[in-house]
Formats: C-alpha cells, sequence, structure tokens
C-alpha cells in the first residue's frame, strides 16, 4: 500500500460545478498535511494547509479526518482556471519527517 | 534569489553519458528534496536531505544515481552512464523543519528537463 493514495482521476466537470477529491493516508503518526496544485508543464505550489478543524479559503475548502486518515479538498462553483492536478502531501514520521507527495488527481473544468 | 533555484532548466544527453543536475534551495531551509516527474506521471520521491542527518535514499532508482548536499545548502544530482527511461523533469523541493513538527510546506524550483537521446 502506498504511503499516500489519491484517485488519479481525471475529473472531468463542467463550469460551475463542486468537485471533491479524498486523499488517504497510511502512516497515523503524520503530523502536517497539504493540498499542492501543479499545471501543465509547471513546478508544485501550494494550495492551502490542511488544519485538523478544517479550513476554507474562497472555493476552497480542505478537512482532515485523523481518525479515519484521510483528507479531502472541495472546490465549489468550478472555473475553468481550476484544471491542473491537485497533489495530496503529507508530512509523516518514518524515523524522520519526510514530506510525501500523493501522485496527484487531474481535473478539467469545461465550459 | 528567493526561491528554489535549479540549473539547467534543460539537458539533452547522449545514452551513456553521465549528468549533474544543481539545486540551490531556499537560505535557511534545512529540508532538500529532489523528485522526478515522467511526463503526465505523478512525483517520484527520489532522496531527502535534512541538516546534517544522514539523507534518505531510499528513493533512488538505481545505483546510477546520486546525491550529495554540500554544506547543507546546494545539492547536486548525479546520474552515470544515463539511459532514456531516465529523461523527465527532476524537481527539487526545499523546506523548513519545525522543531517537533516535521517540515513547513516544500518550494520547488522549476525543474530540470532532461532528455537522454
Amino acid at each position: 500500500r502506498k504511503e499516500v493514495e489519491q484517485d488519479p482521476g481525471p475529473f472531468n466537470v463542467p463550469e460551475g460545478a463542486t468537485v471533491a477529491f479524498n486523499c488517504t493516508y497510511s502512516n497515523s503518526a503524520s503530523q502536517s498535511f497539504f493540498w499542492y496544485r501543479q499545471d501543465c508543464r509547471k513546478e508544485p505550489k501550494l494550495l492551502m494547509s490542511v488544519y485538523s478543524s478544517g479550513n476554507e479559503d474562497g472555493r476552497f475548502t480542505a478537512q482532515l479526518n485523523r481518525a479515519s486518515q484521510y483528507i479531502s479538498l472541495l472546490i465549489r462553483d468550478s472555473k475553468l482556471s481550476d484544471s491542473a492536478t491537485y497533489l495530496c502531501v503529507v508530512n509523516t514520521y518514518t524515523g524522520g519527517f519526510k514530506t510525501i507527495f500523493g501522485a496527484g488527481t487531474r481535473l478539467f473544468v469545461k465550459a | 534569489g528567493a526561491g528554489v533555484s535549479q540549473s539547467p532548466s534543460n539537458k539533452v544527453t547522449e545514452k551513456g553519458k553521465d549528468v549533474e543536475l544543481r539545486c540551490d534551495p531556499i537560505s535557511g531551509h534545512t529540508a532538500l528534496y529532489w523528485y522526478r516527474q515522467s511526463l503526465g506521471q505523478g512525483l517520484e520521491f527520489l532522496i531527502y536531505f535534512q541538516g546534517n542527518s544522514a539523507p534518505d535514499k531510499s528513493g533512488l532508482p538505481s545505483d546510477r544515481f546520486s546525491a550529495e548536499r554540500t554544506g547543507g545548502s546546494v545539492s547536486t544530482l548525479t546520474i552515470q552512464r544515463t539511459q532514456q527511461e531516465d529523461s523527465a523533469v527532476y524537481l527539487c523541493a526545499s523546506s523548513f523543519r519545525l522543531r517537533d513538527r516535521g517540515d513547513t510546506e516544500a518550494f520547488f524550483g522549476q525543474g530540470t528537463r532532461l532528455t537522454v537521446v
């Protein structure tokens, strides 16, 4: 089992749709969590951190469920510009802290 | 500069040649990562440096791959006897270690696109 798993997609949604991504992690000692966005042929960039209490940034909502070991990202009112790959990122202690990236979920938002 | 800098941005090499890829992390960042990404694929972890600790080399695909980090700053990823399957974008990232809480967000360089012909 991979340490961080995501549905690779692709997710094809119309503009204005709500889309949700889930990510599961295997190590219960994981400390911190992030969602990154990667545009085609670009480097990944931080989208938002994920806090235990959940957090919202405009149309984006991130949630963490430690008991079930998954994090989620909800995008409301999708825009064409949201088309990208969304990477789930987990900082995990495996004898030393390490940042582990999921393989990413591709999103295509169409007009 | 303020960000992670990688060089060269593009490298074309002949099969069997050695290549060196350089990463200059953000000043003060103690953690440095190398990842590889093939076209249309996810990030593949290669190696992780954290301060003066022994690096985590568990992601290096073969003994042709090695990396160094001198003085806790600049890192060089070396690929010996390159093969066509080594063609990919090699991404470097750095972050800061929060005591007892792991690393903060990782900042990526723009990558080195390696093509082995």
